[in-house]
């Protein structure tokens, strides 16, 4: 089974802080993905990465960033948090040929 | 127009019925199609995926894909409880990323 973890389930940060998520797959999966989850809205793709070192923009890349100098670990960096990314995140994962999706449990980000 | 469409429901079936999930997408170069299933709290999860025209079945689930009318469903059949939760269809719509719908909520009755 494709296993992707989520470094916390649930994370309480201050307004300006600089906020690290990061995610893990053990299947050796090409592509990596960071989604945010707000209700109404669905799932909004933030970056998504298809190598090491390789990012792309997704739909909504404002106030983030990622890092990926591993295969396995996709991160997601808010610069500087505000209140708006509130949200749950979740991060995905896919091998070269294959378009089924597979998530980590997610992390819920509250920001004060 | 969002690309992905889908009722938010609820839908609401009693136990035993068939549920019928609908979404309609934009992108008419769309090749692959995916349902996940998501309980409140969790992470989503792949039930389904379908490429081509018609229905394919696995268990008590069905999709069918209607590519010239640009629509995509799923039925359950002989809903149980335990099937109550949100119901993500998503479409690839030409990147690596999937594109998807808002979800519809669906409550099976007991």
């Amino acid at each position: 089974d494709v296993k992707v973890t989520q470094s916390s389930r649930y994370l309480v940060k201050r307004t300006g802080e600089k906020v690290f998520l990061e995610c893990v797959q053990d299947m050796d999966h090409e592509n990596m993905f960071w989604y945010r989850q707000d209700p109404g809205l669905g799932l909004r793709l933030i970056y998504f990465s298809y190598d090491v070192k390789m990012k792309e923009k997704g739909d909504i890349p404002e106030g983030y960033s990622v890092s990926r100098e591993k295969k396995e670990r996709f991160s997601l960096i808010l610069e500087s948090a505000s209140t708006n990314q509130t949200s749950m995140y979740l991060c995905a994962s896919i091998s070269g040929d294959s378009y089924e999706q597979y998530f980590g449990p997610g992390t819920r980000l509250t920001v004060t | 127009q969002k690309e992905v469409e889908q009722n938010s429901g609820p839908l609401s079936v009693p136990e035993g019925a068939i549920a019928s999930l609908n979404c309609t997408y934009s992108d008419r170069g769309s090749q692959s199609f995916f349902w996940y299933r998501q309980y409140s709290g969790k992470s989503p999860e792949l039930i389904m995926f379908i490429y081509s025209n018609g229905d394919k079945e696995d268990g008590r689930f069905t999709a069918q894909l209607n590519k010239a009318s640009q629509y995509v469903s799923l039925l359950i059949r002989d809903s149980q409880p335990s099937d109550s939760a949100t119901y993500l269809c998503a479409v690839n719509t030409g990147r690596r990323a999937l594109t998807f719908g808002s979800g519809t909520r669906l409550q099976v009755q007991p």
